[in-house]
């Protein structure tokens, strides 16, 4: 049974590009949330999605950032215009079912370097 | 959420229990405790979790107070590959409810 599958694991993009992140869950797992870590910093959430639906984003900058979480496919973290403050280790964690009385996974991240 | 109060670091010797507390004495009935751990550059791995009972599993075990303000989590038999930040989280159920991690314990297994 695969983990969480995170790809690329390693982006650089110049300022002003787009990076688009992606996020395949566990099979059979149907919320997915996301996760930064800036450098020498905790992990912060940003957003929690179900199949199609966003549920909470209260982590997510207003400007630049948006999260989807298609029918079929994997989660997608898009930024937007990054600039060097992107800089991070994006994570994304999936569960079976409600949290907390299922615990998430996580995957092993996309490191973005904006140069 | 309540909040957790866990040691900055710790150390523990090779082969040894490394037992990691974790205080959350404003916890309220209906919320988990949660155990993750961050070996460098690596995302947050999934220890162990429970709500009232003590809990096992093949990574460790999880005692948990009869008045539920605090816990602790046991790695029986500490190796190298278990040095890590240790994530002690409390986490209200809910439909929106999420991880918000703290600073954690540093535990440094040695020779």
């Amino acid at each position: 049974n695969a983990g969480v599958m995170q790809n690329p694991r390693h982006l650089v993009r110049r300022r002003g590009q787009e990076a688009r992140l992606r996020c395949s869950p566990m099979k059979g797992h149907s919320h997915v949330y996301w996760y930064r870590q800036l450098p020498e910093e905790g992990l912060k959430f940003m957003v929690y999605l179900q199949k199609e639906n966003i549920i909470d984003e209260s982590g997510m900058p207003k400007e630049r950032f948006s999260a989807e979480f298609p029918k079929e496919g994997p989660s997608i973290l898009r930024i937007q215009q990054v600039v060097r403050g992107d800089s991070a280790a994006y994570f994304c964690a999936s569960s079976p079912g409600q949290f907390p009385m299922s615990p998430l996974h996580f995957g092993n991240g996309t490191r973005l370097t904006v140069t | 959420d309540a909040k957790t109060t866990q040691p900055t670091s710790m150390d523990c010797a090779e082969g040894r229990a490394a037992n990691l507390p974790c205080n959350h004495s404003t916890i309220s009935g209906n919320e988990y405790v949660y155990w993750y751990r961050q070996i460098h550059s690596q995302g947050p791995q999934y220890i162990i979790h429970g709500l009232k009972n003590n809990e096992t599993n093949e990574m460790a075990s999880l005692i948990i107070t009869e008045d539920r303000k605090s816990s602790t989590l046991i790695l029986p038999h500490a190796t190298l590959r278990d040095t890590a930040v240790y994530y002690c989280i409390v986490v209200l159920t809910g439909t929106a409810s999420k991880l918000t991690f703290g600073t954690g314990t540093r535990l440094q297994v040695t020779l």
